[in-house]
């Protein structure tokens, strides 16, 4: 049974360009989340969805975010005219159906933006 | 709204010796579920244990065990036998149930020497 894997695992890029993130969950998990971790924080919730459905998000996800998972199965998050106030890592975690309250992470996507 | 709080940003322990990491959170949930994770070095966050706030009895696993004081709202780690693999960032986190969003404290460095 294989982790969550994200892609890529660091990205730099400049002030104002697009980014993509991809997460792709434990197999067989419904539930898919995003967060956002600075240096020195804990995670901070970004969105959450069941199957293909986006169910929350948070007030820190602005217009710019937007995330998306087609089939209910991997998951993208694009971040439009990156701000440098967005470098982070941001952290995929996933949870299976039985045990809805656990949610398992991937390495995370480290953004930079110069 | 749920916080959780950890006072204590960094730590130290030798090898073999038993360490308590300290954790208060706060909810006007009655269902909920308090959790510690383990993020090493490479940043990959690892679930070390779980706890149900209906369930009196602390949870164990392994080396790792919990201290859950409901009325206090508290929820502290204890390390025992430290290994120097267990040097990490630990993150006191809590959920309201099957499919929420986890909300982290700050963390604590955890350094173990020999």
């Amino acid at each position: 049974d294989t982790g969550v894997s994200q892609d890529p695992r660091h990205k730099i890029t400049k002030r104002g360009q697009n980014v993509t993130f991809r997460c792709d969950p434990i197999s067989e998990h419904n539930r898919l989340y995003w967060y956002r971790q600075t240096l020195g924080q804990g995670p901070e919730f970004l969105t959450y969805f069941q199957n293909e459905a986006q169910l929350e998000k948070s007030r820190l996800l602005s217009d710019r975010f937007s995330a998306e998972r087609p089939k209910g199965s991997f998951s993208t998050l694009e971040i439009q005219r990156t701000e440098q106030g967005d470098s982070a890592m941001y952290l995929c975690a996933s949870s299976p159906r039985d045990r809805g309250y656990e949610q398992y992470f991937g390495p995370g996507t480290r953004l930079t933006v110069t | 709204a749920q916080t959780v709080t950890q006072s204590q940003p960094e730590m130290s322990v030798q090898e073999a010796e038993t360490v308590t990491l300290s954790c208060t959170y706060d909810t006007s949930e009655n269902n909920y579920y308090l959790f510690w994770y383990k993020q090493p070095p490479s940043r990959q966050m690892i679930l070390v244990i779980r706890q149900e706030a209906y369930k009196q009895q602390n949870a164990t696993e392994n080396r790792f065990s919990v201290n859950f004081q409901k009325a206090a709202k508290s929820f502290s780690l204890k390390i025992s036998d430290s290994q120097l693999g267990d040097t990490a960032m630990y993150f006191c986190a809590s959920n309201t149930g099957t499919a929420s969003k986890l909300t982290f404290g700050t963390g604590t460095r955890l350094q173990v020497t020999l």
